[in-house]
């Protein structure tokens, strides 16, 4: 399968934990997006990646949000000290960087009790 | 700033019957503009695309026309099947300075189709 995969795909956690997950966009991908969907809406942006770059934030990621594409390959997106309102699934998007068209993972389904 | 306002469902129809999902947007720019669907338990996929005006998006039988008049993208199929039971999503990106194309959604309709 050499779609965008996304791990774990669900996730449980206490609040005031730390969560981390994980994307790997399509290989040859250089840009790589990040979105979070809450039940019933549609996903809002949260961050861009050009290659290792992190060119744009949305305000939705507040400073308890951190994300990285160390080697412009996979990214990590990493909530500190997680709310109840962080629950939500958390999207992986990549692109090409000629095209607009983005391929989306699985998501990750994050539950904060 | 860009948004986008899409038909509110739950939409329910027999198979064979005719669809449409209205869109209507608002952008600064000039947006590419899109139809994402969610077949139950599976990601995001892209259905079709538009990206300048009076461009048609067609895909599986779904149609979709960008019309910059009346800033509407509405998605229309002729005869439904089971099949395309989902949740249907609109969606336009604006390039912006950094390069991105960031996606605003719609906040999707939910489309049945019994037998």
């Amino acid at each position: 399968d050499t779609g965008v995969s996304q791990d774990p795909r669900h996730k449980i956690t206490k609040r005031g934990q730390n969560v981390t997950f994980r994307c790997d966009p399509i290989s040859e991908h250089n840009r790589l997006y990040w979105y979070r969907q809450t039940l019933g809406q549609g996903p809002e942006f949260l961050t861009y990646f050009q290659n290792e770059a992190q060119l744009e934030k949305s305000r939705l990621l507040s400073d308890r949000f951190s994300a990285e594409r160390p080697k412009g390959s996979f990214s990590t997106l990493e909530i500190q000290r997680t709310e109840q309102g962080d629950s939500a699934m958390y999207l992986c998007a990549s692109s090409l960087k000629s095209y607009n068209e983005q391929f989306f993972g699985p998501g990750t389904r994050l539950t904060v009790l | 700033g860009d948004s986008v306002t899409q038909m509110e469902g739950p939409v329910t129809l027999s198979e064979e019957a005719f669809l449409t999902i209205n869109c209507t947007y608002t952008a600064t720019g000039y947006p590419s503009l899109f139809w994402y669907v969610q077949y139950p338990g599976e990601g995001l996929q892209l259905l079709l695309k538009a990206t300048k005006a009076d461009d048609k998006g067609s895909n599986k039988g779904f149609e979709a026309t960008y019309r910059k008049e009346t800033t509407s993208f509405h998605l229309e199929k002729g005869s439904v099947q089971v099949s395309d039971s989902a949740v249907y999503f609109c969606a336009l990106s604006d390039r912006r300075q950094t390069g991105a194309n960031n996606l605003f959604f719609g906040t999707g309709t939910r489309l049945t189709v019994i037998p």
